[in-house]
C-alpha cells in the first residue's frame, strides 16, 4: 500500500527553465494538496485539487505557476520560467474522500527544486 | 486573521525527560488541532489529532492537551528518546472549512543521549 509518492525528488533548473513536479495520491483518496516550504517560512499551502477540478488555489503565485490533477494520472504541479526565489521544498499530500471529521494528511516525501 | 504560533528557539532536553512543546493560537478556537512530525529531508507524518471538545489525548509515549480558555495545545512526549528528535509541527482547521488546514512553523526537538 504505497503512500503518497512524489517526483523527482530532486530537480535542478537554471532560471527561465520550467519545473514539473508530479505527485501520485495514497490509494483511495481523491484530494491532493500542494505546499511549499522554505526554512525559515514553514509549510505554505499553495493549492488543492480534486480529480480534474482545481478547488482552491489562493495560495498560488498569479503568475508562471500552475497545478492540474487530470482524470488519469498524477496531480502536476508546474512552474515556468524559474526564478532562484523558487528554490524550495515541494510537498504533496493527499486525503480521502467523505470527510467525515478532521482532514489528517498523508504527506509525501517532497521534491527539491534548486534553481542556479 | 488567524494566527499559529510555536515556539520557534529549539527544544533540547536529556533522554528519558519528559518534552513539552507549545502551540498557541489566536482569535476563534479550531474544531480540529493536528500534531505532525517532520525529519529532515522528509515530508510530515501525523501524529495525533484533538477536538475542541476534548481536554486531552493520549496515544502510547505522546499526549496532547487543548485548553481553549488560553488559546493553548500542548503536546508532550514522555520517556523521550534520541530517536524522537525531530521537528513537530501543530496545524488546525476550523469547522465548516474542515479541508483547509493552518499550520505554524514547528519547533525543533533534540533529546541527548
Amino acid at each position: 500500500n504505497a503512500g503518497v509518492m512524489q517526483n523527482p525528488r530532486h530537480l535542478v533548473r537554471r532560471r527561465g527553465q520550467e519545473a514539473r513536479l508530479r505527485c501520485s495520491p495514497m490509494k483511495g483518496h481523491s484530494h491532493v494538496y500542494w505546499y511549499r516550504q522554505l526554512p525559515e517560512e514553514g509549510l505554505k499551502f499553495m493549492v488543492y485539487l480534486q480529480k480534474e477540478n482545481i478547488i482552491d488555489e489562493s495560495g498560488m503565485p498569479k503568475e508562471r505557476f500552475s497545478a492540474e490533477f487530470p482524470k488519469e494520472g498524477p496531480s502536476i504541479l508546474r512552474i515556468q520560467q524559474v526564478v532562484r526565489g523558487d528554490s524550495a521544498a515541494y510537498f504533496c499530500a493527499s486525503s480521502p474522500p467523505g470527510l467525515s471529521g478532521a482532514n489528517v494528511l498523508t504527506f509525501g516525501a517532497g521534491s527539491r527544486l534548486t534553481v542556479l | 486573521s488567524q494566527k499559529i504560533e510555536q515556539n520557534s528557539e529549539a527544544l533540547n532536553i536529556q533522554e528519558g525527560k519528559t518534552a513539552t512543546l507549545t502551540c498557541n493560537y489566536t482569535n476563534y478556537s479550531p474544531a480540529y488541532l493536528q500534531w505532525y512530525r517532520q525529519d529532515p529531508g522528509r515530508g510530515p507524518v501525523f501524529l495525533l489529532l484533538i477536538r475542541e471538545n476534548e481536554k486531552e489525548k493520549r496515544k502510547e509515549r505522546l499526549k496532547v492537551t487543548f485548553d481553549t480558555t488560553l488559546k493553548q495545545s500542548l503536546f508532550h512526549i514522555t520517556a523521550s528518546q534520541p530517536a524522537d528528535s525531530a521537528t513537530y509541527l501543530c496545524a488546525f482547521t476550523f469547522a465548516g472549512n474542515n479541508r483547509k488546514l493552518i499550520w505554524g512553523l514547528g519547533t525543533s526537538l533534540a533529546v541527548n543521549p
